[in-house]
């Protein structure tokens, strides 16, 4: 089976700082990965996704890291903004599997 | 629709009691899953149907739980019996298909058994 785990389930940073989340993963063969971010009182909403044959990839404001060897995946947010305060949720899909399983989440909370 | 809608978006019954849960997913979307998330925890995967079809139910805790989808598109989950373990937030999400594209989520039913 799979199991996403988070290293920190609260992460308190100042504005305009760089924050890090991490993730780790259980199965070898999962192939694709999503990070997620959940507002309160709303559904988690996609922010970026990276395939296993990469160990990169970058969007606006956001990095996303892939080490297969350990099995670890990040989620960089450069200059961080008080709207970025939410929970922020790994997902990984599995080969052969059709659904995402997700970790535990990890709050990140932004201080002015 | 543009979004995924679920109603309602809180319900409050007593134990013992069933209750429905409904989901509209975005359109066209044929994949759809149901999870769910206690108070503070990660998302737990309940069920997901690709068309009508659930090829994967392995999630519903017990038999008090059940789901359907009709038309390719509106979703029903059910619980029976409710239990106070029950109370929870229960996201539904939609995607073009199952497998490896992203969910797209709605706002979630809350529901509180007393």
């Amino acid at each position: 089976g799979e199991s996403v785990g988070l290293h920190l389930p609260t992460l308190s940073v100042q504005e305009g700082d760089n924050s890090i989340i991490n993730c780790a993963y259980s199965n070898s063969a999962s192939d694709y990965f999503i990070w997620y971010k959940q507002e309160s009182g709303k559904g988690p909403q996609f922010i970026i996704d990276i395939r296993s044959n990469m160990d990169k990839r970058q969007g606006q404001r956001v990095t996303v890291l892939l080490n297969k060897t350990v099995k670890h995946l990040s989620l960089q947010i450069a200059a961080t903004q008080p709207g970025d305060s939410a929970v922020y949720f790994c997902a990984v899909l599995s080969g052969g599997y059709n659904k995402l399983i997700f970790g535990a989440g990890t709050r990140l909370a932004v201080h002015p | 629709g543009a979004g995924v809608s679920q109603s309602p978006s809180n319900k409050v019954t007593e134990k013992g009691k069933d209750v429905e849960l409904r989901c509209d997913p975005i359109s066209g979307h044929t994949a759809l899953y149901w999870y769910r998330q206690s108070l503070g925890q990660g998302l737990e995967f309940l069920i997901y149907f690709q068309g009508n079809s659930a090829p994967d139910k392995s999630g519903l805790p017990s038999d008090r739980f059940s789901a359907e989808r009709t038309g390719g598109s509106v979703s029903t989950l059910t619980i029976q019996r409710t239990q106070q373990e029950d109370s929870a937030v229960y996201l539904c999400a939609s995607s073009l298909r199952a497998g490896a594209n992203v969910l797209t989520f709605g706002a979630g039913s809350r529901l509180t058994v007393l």
